[in-house]
């Protein structure tokens, strides 16, 4: 069954450190990659997404992801967290023009100011 | 602005009580789905739709109903809610469903069946 895998599920940094939040997917034809982000009481929103080209994918408030085709990976990147980036984390995929979006369990990241 | 509304935000019924939760978006989008988040579960799927008068069952299909008679709305209704029926409620919308098309999402609505 297709599923996805995040590896972290509770992630306590301080303030400046730097995040890496892992996601990796099983099924190995063309995926379509996505981060998304809920922040403390509101609803989810896109972070990034790959579905082609340069695999390394910039998205919004410095976050950035790589998809690493020969280890089924999309990990999530920033170089230096703020208190602002506390929130629940979530990597997603579909499969090439498959409907079904498929959902890892999610990563809450807290930030210690 | 683009958004997915949905009402109520909060609910406290009691088993066995009909509700709706209302779901709405104003971007023109084919594809919209409800979702339920439970910790340690992420989010499961309960229906969605891929255009008006189609709806298909997601995951966890069981004690849910919805509609879609115009293509903005697609209400979740819960016949005869129980107490496992507690949980934080996602509608979302998308122009096409799958491919690299984002999901927007609805504020969430956090029902309590007691």
């Amino acid at each position: 069954a297709q599923s996805v895998s995040q590896h972290n599920h509770h992630v306590i940094l301080s303030e400046a450190a730097s995040l890496e939040l892992g996601c990796n997917y099983s099924y190995g034809g063309t995926v379509n990659l996505f981060w998304y982000v809920q922040y403390p009481g509101q609803h989810l929103q896109l972070l990034l997404k790959y579905f082609s080209g340069d695999p390394l994918v910039k998205g919004i408030k410095g976050f950035e992801a790589e998809f690493i085709k020969s280890k089924f990976s999309f990990n999530l990147r920033k170089p230096s967290v703020q208190w602002s980036d506390t929130a629940e984390y979530f990597c997603a995929y579909n499969a090439g023009n498959n409907r079904k979006l498929i959902w890892g369990l999610g990563t809450s990241l807290a930030v210690n100011p | 602005e683009a958004q997915v509304t949905q009402n109520p935000r909060y609910l406290i019924t009691v088993t066995g009580k009909k509700l709706t939760v209302t779901c709405s978006q104003n971007m023109n989008h084919e594809y919209m789905s409800w979702y339920r988040q439970d910790p340690g579960l992420g989010l499961r799927q309960i229906y969605y739709s891929m255009n008006v008068e189609v709806t298909d069952k997601g995951d966890v299909p069981e004690g849910y109903k919805v509609s879609r008679k115009e293509k903005r709305n697609f209400p979740l209704i819960l016949e005869s809610p129980s107490p496992n029926q507690t949980s934080l409620y996602f509608c979302a919308s998308s122009f096409l469903p799958g491919g690299n098309h984002e999901q927007y999402f609805g504020p969430g609505t956090r029902l309590t069946v007691t």
